[in-house]
């Protein structure tokens, strides 16, 4: 089937615009992770639902982000105010079974945010 | 908490020639550990993992690597690289409970394979 989608595959704005970016995760899978990877460095974690709720939201930088997965499939990250340090490649990933420890990630293609 | 160590942000080798990528972890209990390779303009791809078991583990794409305990490593290796093998590839530490969700990634390792 259909691997993890992400729209759009790239975002432009201004400084203190809202964003929001979208995931649909393998069809099935309860659990779904957002990441962000700045220029040069290895993917960081943001968040991570098992279902509909936020099961892990420790990763998020600050109040200005929040992600919701209201019926337990598509996912959206919003971003408020965005800075220009905001700008970077963001994410998702989904897996299946209950989000055990050792249930293999399957990353999307990823979002690249310019904030200008 | 935990963290992953990549030696060596570049790496070139020959076609044919031998790839090895270095990854070292830190980590209090015993980790779960994940190659990752990335083409450009795609996701991440799950190279090997390991979580229990035997320490040398094989993955796709003639892949494969050791868990080492007592050096705490868990370094990617390849017999005889090909061109299509150049992208960049990430160690990652799994999550340290059950339920805690968070892959921890190294800085990565860019792969150049010369003709």
């Amino acid at each position: 089937g259909a691997g993890v989608s992400q729209t759009p595959s790239n975002k432009v704005t201004e400084k203190g615009k809202y964003v929001e970016l979208r995931c649909d995760p393998i069809s099935g899978h309860t659990a779904l992770y957002w990441y962000r990877q700045s220029l040069g460095q290895g993917p960081e974690f943001l968040i991570y639902f098992q279902g509909t709720g936020a099961a892990d939201d420790s990763g998020l930088p600050n109040d200005r982000f929040f992600a919701v997965r209201p019926e337990g499939s598509v996912s959206t990250l919003k971003i408020q105010r965005t800075e220009r340090g905001d700008s970077a490649v963001y994410l998702c990933a989904s897996s299946s079974a209950g989000g055990a420890s050792t249930d293999t990630q399957y990353f999307g293609p990823g979002t690249r945010l310019t904030v200008l | 908490a935990q963290s992953v160590t990549q030696l060596g942000s570049h790496v070139s080798v020959s076609e044919g020639a031998l790839v090895l990528l270095r990854c070292n972890y830190s980590s209090s209990v015993p980790p779960y550990l994940f190659w990752y390779v990335q083409y450009p303009n795609q996701g991440l791809q799950l190279l090997l993992k390991y979580t229990t078991g035997a320490t040398l583990v094989k993955g796709i794409n003639g892949f494969e690597a050791e868990f080492k305990k007592s050096e705490t490593s868990f370094h990617l290796t390849k017999p005889s690289a090909h061109m299509s093998d150049a992208a960049e590839y990430f160690c990652a530490v799994g999550p340290l409970l059950q339920g805690a969700q968070k892959l921890v990634f190294g800085q990565g390792t860019r792969l150049t394979i010369n003709p």
